[in-house]
């Protein structure tokens, strides 16, 4: 069965350091999402494609995160420089296009600022 | 912001009870679709119902759907130590691009 695939799955770092995050969608889905989850909370939609194309980013806090999937397939999420606050778990999720948007989950990465 | 909003927050039965956990949200949707997470997993879609179906059923699960309340509830019926495990009602706003808006979630525990 096809997955999301995430990378790392854990990631630990110092504050002002950067992190990026990385994520393969399934297999023909056009609209991948990148998703924060605080413990306790539902997921915060950060960033959503579809193919190449940034539909919604206004989550994002732009002054230190960036998101790309150039070719329309896989995607990174970047953050510079890393805050206390950006500890969280974050998910990356893909779908097909239309209405019927069940979407699917990746693993994710587990981001701790020290 | 989050638009679905979970009740209970927390939710703890015996093995082989029923588990119902209710949704309710703002606006009008599409659909809403119910999400299931075991601790330090991803998560997993379960069902989703559309603005025009009442019910649904899968398997052991059970949703309802009340576009005049703006709520939904998830049945699980003969709960198993498996189905421990944080649910999410996530909806599919009308003009939304196709995004999901995420309640915060009921923590259910099945007791052994």
């Amino acid at each position: 069965e096809a997955e999301v695939a995430q990378s790392p799955r854990y990631k630990i770092t110092e504050k002002s350091q950067a992190v990026a995050f990385w994520c393969d969608p399934i297999s023909g889905h056009a609209t991948l999402y990148w998703y924060r989850q605080i413990l306790g909370q539902g997921p915060e939609l950060l960033v959503q494609f579809q193919d190449e194309s940034v539909v919604d980013d206004s989550q994002l806090p732009k002054d230190r995160f960036s998101a790309e999937r150039l070719k329309g397939v896989d995607s990174t999420l970047k953050i510079q420089p890393a805050e206390l606050g950006d500890s969280a778990m974050y998910l990356c999720a893909s779908s097909r296009s239309g209405n019927y948007n069940e979407q699917f989950f990746g693993p994710g990465t587990r981001l701790t600022v020290l | 912001s989050q638009q679905g909003e979970e009740d209970p927050q927390a939710l703890s039965i015996q093995e082989g009870e029923n588990a119902t956990m209710n949704c309710s949200y703002k606006t009008s949707i599409n659909n809403l679709q119910w999400y299931r997470q075991n601790s330090g997993r991803g998560l997993v879609h379960l069902i989703l119902i559309r603005s025009n179906e009442r019910e649904k059923h899968s398997g052991r699960l059970r949703v309802t759907l009340d576009t005049s309340k703006k709520s939904s509830s998830l049945l699980i019926t003969a709960s198993r130590a498996a189905d421990t495990a944080s649910y999410f009602c996530a909806t599919d706003a009308v003009d939304s691009n196709y995004q999901l808006i995420w309640g915060a979630g009921t923590k259910l525990i099945i007791k052994p």
